[in-house]
């Protein structure tokens, strides 16, 4: 039973655009969640994360909304550039538990 | 600074054959995991250690699945004997003290296992 969801397996996006994805959770005792960017032959990176307190955290050009009345979280690239094209996976976690999404495959076309 | 460093990149085995990865994590990092990531899916965790101290291990596979971190830096997971089912990339990763609460791990490349 996954807890985590990224329901989007692929985006596509010209570059410039805003690229949005989203994810949405089951467990409502989730402390924190995050966003990691994973490129081929390479293990995951981290890119943002955001409390449970908070709704939304801003860091350059990428920003993580949390609506947690809805379990539903969402990342926003703007602008979306060629380089941000990879896939991204969604975690929640609790006490030092994290759980992953299956992941979105970002496509940023010139 | 050297990241997480995983060993070997990629192993092809037959079934009922054993496999071992190894892990060195960032150093200063106390936290260290082991997950498995299979073909389209998100990764799960393995194991979680701090220090030498395996704390969390609930989702080890134990009949076949092995880890040791003896010295509280490097690691070893062990598979004996594989099944085909055990095909996938097997990662660790690594916290600072304290930051593994907020999830901000430091993955290595993983190891790409392929049992036939």
């Amino acid at each position: 039973d996954q807890q985590v969801k990224q329901n989007s397996p692929s985006l596509s996006v010209q570059e410039g655009r805003i690229s949005i994805l989203n994810c949405d959770y089951t467990n409502s005792m989730f402390d924190y969640f995050l966003w990691y960017k994973k490129y081929p032959a390479e293990g995951p990176t981290f890119l943002i994360s955001i409390s449970s307190i908070k709704d939304k955290n801003e860091d350059g050009r990428f920003t993580v909304f949390l609506n947690k009345s809805a379990k539903h979280l969402s990342l926003h690239i703007v602008p979306s550039q060629p380089g941000d094209s990879a896939v991204y996976f969604c975690a929640a976690g609790s006490l030092g538990r994290l759980y992953f999404g299956r992941g979105t495959q970002l496509t940023v076309w010139p | 600074e050297a990241g997480v460093v995983q060993s070997p990149r990629y192993k092809i085995i037959e079934k009922k054959q054993p496999v071992a990865f190894w892990c060195n994590p960032i150093s200063g990092h106390n936290t260290l995991y082991w997950y498995r990531q299979n073909l389209g899916q998100g990764p799960e965790l393995l194991i979680r250690y701090e220090n030498e101290e395996a704390v969390d291990d609930s989702q080890l596979p134990k009949d076949r699945f092995s880890a040791e971190r003896l010295k509280g830096v490097d690691s070893t997971l062990k598979i004996q004997p594989a099944e085909l089912g055990d095909s996938a990339v097997y990662l660790c990763a690594s916290s600072l003290p304290g930051t593994g609460d907020t999830g901000e791990l430091f993955f290595g490349e993983g190891s790409r296992l392929t049992v036939l």
